[in-house]
């Protein structure tokens, strides 16, 4: 079985750029996450879907995080315009049934 | 609101000795607990998961946790350390699967030959 795709693996961009974020979840899997974290600090949740619809958003910085899951399988994470604050690695899992995530290998953002 | 705290940020072991990592849990609904590792440059991988059937959870690579309600705890042990079990080590919760899970801060583990 195929996991969780992630693309790019790496990202550098200067502050005040746009970057965006590529997943493919496991096939079937309904559930989709989006993860950041940052050096040294454990995982934090920026938003949850539920095949494309919004479940959880409440610490997506929605003044410049943006983030879609179209037709209920690949999803887009976006950043305009990044601060250097926002440098972290962004994980994305996705899950079956929402009582396991199965994580992707992370994209690592440096802004400089 | 579901927390984790785990303790100690940094352990190490000398191969062969017993490793020990502690988490502690905060969680207003019966809880399904999780440990994740974390290889450098690498996504988070499974470990081992409690959700409410036996206390005592056994994963993979012989780790293995124990579920204990009266001190609210998940703490993680394996035997014998390999030199391959250094890492970083997450423990997190989620609230009867209904929640995305919570993470603890981490515990990077070394290990010395």
């Amino acid at each position: 079985e195929a996991g969780v795709a992630q693309s790019p693996r790496y990202k550098i961009i200067e502050k005040r750029q746009s970057v965006a974020f590529w997943c493919n979840p496991i096939s079937g899997h309904a559930t989709l996450y989006w993860y950041q974290q940052i050096l040294g600090q454990g995982p934090k949740l920026l938003i949850q879907f539920q095949n494309n619809g919004v479940v959880d958003d409440s610490q997506l910085p929605k003044d410049r995080f943006s983030a879609e899951r179209l037709k209920g399988v690949d999803s887009t994470l976006k950043i305009q315009p990044a601060k250097l604050e926002d440098s972290a690695v962004y994980l994305c899992a996705s899950s079956p049934d929402r009582t396991e995530a199965f994580f992707g290998q992370g994209t690592r953002l440096t802004v400089v | 609101a579901q927390s984790v705290t785990q303790l100690g940020s940094h352990v190490s072991v000398s191969e062969g000795a017993l490793v020990l990592l502690r988490c502690n849990y905060s969680s207003s609904v019966p809880p399904y607990l999780f440990w994740y590792v974390q290889y450098p440059n690498q996504g988070l991988q499974l470990l081992l998961k409690y959700t409410s059937a036996a206390t005592l959870v056994k994963g993979i690579n012989d780790f293995e946790a124990e579920f204990k309600k009266s001190e609210t705890s998940f703490h993680l042990t394996k035997p014998s350390a390999h030199m391959s079990d250094a890492a970083e080590y997450f423990c997190a919760v989620s609230d009867s699967g209904n929640t995305p899970l919570v993470f603890g801060k981490g515990t990077r583990l070394s290990v010395i030959a």
